[in-house]
């Protein structure tokens, strides 16, 4: 258990349908990133916050996708009319900040769009 | 810009035999370098890393890396297999320099065990 959680573990969701997924971090950790992963490949960067301020977002991130960290602390993914190929894990990073290297990844949660 | 290469997507040995996992990197910066496991159902542990210091890093359950600069290579190794080192293995690169410290993640290779 590396300290971070992400609710739900999986979802299963028609085309169409708007989905949400919260991650929460380490509570001293500052930054936060979220990662994509589909079948048979590597983690993909998609975005990540520093406290509050959303920083950087991936190309992958298309104007469907939304991500935010209102307090500093959980954030919250929002994927709005799914498609097939939003099916993917999402992954969870929390990251303590400068001078630290590690990420510690949360157990992800799994989006089934049928 | 960061990438990483690794060599084999599937990667096949018997209990007790020798594992090595390839991995070439590129960066712009001086990097940092992670090997991360991935077992089924499970979520991402981070086996070792490079951070600049010693070359020759170990880390959990018997497996070591070696960082060679001239080579751009961060090899994954083990000397004898267990069943229960069957799993997906990433290599991940991460710039020192700059602000995001983003990973950059490999492919992922499949290393199965044989009894």
């Amino acid at each position: 258990d590396t300290g971070v959680s992400q609710d739900p573990r999986h979802k299963i969701t028609k085309r169409g349908q708007n989905v949400t997924f919260r991650c929460d971090p380490i509570s001293e950790h500052n930054r936060l990133y979220w990662y994509r992963q589909t079948l048979g490949q590597g983690p993909e960067f998609l975005t990540y916050f520093q406290n509050e301020a959303q920083l950087e977002k991936s190309r992958l991130l298309s104007d469907r996708f939304s991500a935010e960290r209102p307090k500093g602390s959980f954030s919250t993914l929002e994927i709005q009319r799914t498609e097939q190929g939003d099916s993917a894990m999402y992954l969870c990073a929390s990251y303590r900040g400068q001078g630290y290297n590690e990420q510690f990844f949360g157990p992800g949660t799994r989006l089934t769009v049928l | 810009a960061q990438s990483v290469t690794q060599l084999d997507s599937h990667v096949s040995v018997s209990e007790g035999t020798p594992v090595l996992l390839r991995c070439n990197y590129s960066s712009s910066y001086s990097p940092s370098l992670f090997w991360y496991v991935q077992h089924p159902n499970k979520g991402l542990q981070l086996l070792l890393k490079y951070t600049s210091a010693a070359t020759l890093v170990k880390g959990i359950n018997g497996f070591e890396a070696e960082f060679k600069k001239s080579e751009t290579s961060f090899h994954l190794t083990k000397p004898s297999a267990h069943m229960s080192d069957a799993a997906e293995y990433f290599c991940v690169v991460s710039p020192n320099a700059g602000n995001n410290r983003k990973l950059i993640w490999g492919l992922g290779t499949s290393l199965a065990v044989n009894p």
